[in-house]
């Protein structure tokens, strides 16, 4: 399977401080993109990094890939309190019809 | 700024039921999904469509699960006769291409009972 598994499932932090949520998956991929999921909603695309990115900015977010350890992982800088959520890391899957796979999620909770 | 928009939010069904969900791609993409969450769990491929028919399907799909895009702009998901474990949260979702980001609508909440 090339399932996006995330670590950890769950985090709780403070306003202000930093995020890592990690991903690793099991085949080779094209790219790999992060999704958010506030309770109850829809996903929402965060940011994609191609295999030959190594990293990606984009406002607070920071991503990292490492093809060579099949893992990626997600930096949010100076998180705040509505970034409280749920973040999925997403492959591709194997076939050609531009389905993604997605990981369990990791739930981040940041307290005011 | 476009979205997939989806109906019903919620839908509550007795078992054995027929169900459709229905869903408003982005008008100019190609590429249509079909992906379910049941509660605390992870979101799970369902279908994909491309050029009126279906890409890809999952194990889950079977027999009792149909998709159709009856007009151009609405894609639907039939559950022919629901059972207890279809319970779940449906999304649909579109994109572009068969690469890059998929956009999802807000889902269509199903309970069976």
């Amino acid at each position: 399977s090339q399932q996006g598994e995330e670590d950890p499932q769950a985090l709780s932090i403070q306003e202000g401080e930093n995020a890592t949520m990690n991903c690793s998956y099991k085949t080779s991929i094209n790219n790999l993109q992060w999704y958010r999921q506030n309770s109850g909603r829809g996903l929402v695309h965060l940011i994609l990094i191609r295999s030959n990115e190594r990293e990606k900015h984009s406002g607070r977010l920071r991503v990292t890939l490492d093809t060579s350890k099949k893992s990626s992982s997600l930096l949010i800088t100076a998180s705040r309190a509505a970034d409280t959520a749920s973040y999925f890391c997403a492959t591709p899957g194997s076939s050609n019809t531009g389905k993604l796979i997605f990981g369990q999620g990791t739930t981040l909770q940041v307290k005011p | 700024e476009p979205e997939v928009t989806q109906t019903p939010s919620h839908q509550v069904t007795q078992m054995g039921q027929e169900v459709i969900l229905r869903c408003v791609p982005i008008s100019n993409h190609l590429y249509f999904y079909w992906y379910r969450q049941i509660l605390g769990q992870k979101v799970e491929f369902l279908v994909s469509f491309y050029n009126n028919e279906i890409s890809e399907k999952s194990e889950i799909f079977d027999d009792q699960f149909s998709v159709e895009r009856p007009d151009g702009s609405n894609f639907t998901l039939k559950i022919r006769s629901t059972k207890l474990e279809d319970s779940a949260m449906y999304f649909c979702a579109s994109g572009r291409g068969n690469t890059g980001e998929l956009f999802f609508g807000e889902g269509s909440r199903l309970t069976v009972l």
